[in-house]
């Protein structure tokens, strides 16, 4: 089993619609996580990180920790074309050396 | 904040031949670089990690080996590529006050 599962999608949605993005995890160790964007043929950038269960918001983003159930989730409000990426869940126990990457669901926003 | 270049960002290569791939770090002194490998469908895999010049770990027993010569430069090299070292290699620095990492853009590696 994987430590970090992601759904690989792809997944296509109307410009608009919101977006739920989700990541298992089996390590309860796990007490950092994050969120990347990753565009074609780029490295991937920070887009949200999260310490405790709950939500943050950033805009029209809000990242969801739901440790007890070891389930954390990305929302995307009002998707845009420009949303179009891969998104990353990333997690880490507390070494910056021990960060585990989600495989990474691809997003199509379409016009 | 840091800015990592990378280069080149895309590379075809014969199997057998050699590899050098570099990463320079700005804005940070004395970070912390990580080397990443990131294969169609599949999550980063960590390759190497320096703490400091000469200072290299690796993760993954492989034909691959990185250097730091410089504080700011860390080198991925091989001496005879394989077709399965295709892929997209990253390097990457600890983000500042937070557990973010700064990636660079990246190199596109086919070995052909």
């Amino acid at each position: 089993q994987k430590e970090v599962e992601q759904d690989p999608g792809p997944l296509s949605v109307p410009e608009g619609a919101i977006v739920s993005l989700n990541c298992t995890y089996s390590n309860s160790a796990f007490q950092y996580f994050m969120w990347y964007r990753q565009y074609s043929r780029k490295g991937p950038e920070l887009l949200m990180y999260t310490y405790s269960s709950g939500n943050k918001e950033d805009g029209r983003f809000t990242a969801q920790v739901d440790k007890s159930s070891k389930y954390i989730s990305l929302f995307i409000r009002d998707s845009q074309p420009s949303d179009s990426a891969t998104y990353l869940c990333v997690m880490t126990g507390g070494s910056a050396r021990q960060l585990t990457f989600g495989s990474g669901t691809q997003l199509t926003v379409l016009p | 904040s840091q800015t990592i270049h990378q280069w080149p960002a895309t590379l075809v290569q014969p199997v057998g031949s050699p590899l050098s791939l570099e990463c320079t770090v700005e804005g940070t002194s004395n970070p912390n670089l990580y080397w990443y490998r990131q294969a169609a469908g599949r999550g980063l895999q960590l390759l190497f990690y320096s703490i400091g010049i000469d200072q290299i770990s690796s993760e993954v027993p492989q034909n691959l080996s990185a250097s730091r010569p410089q504080d700011r430069q860390f080198i991925l090299s091989s001496k005879k590529l394989l077709l399965s070292d295709s892929g997209f290699y990253l390097c990457a620095c600890p983000g500042q006050g937070d557990y973010g990492y700064t990636f660079g853009s990246g190199t596109r590696l086919t070995v052909v």
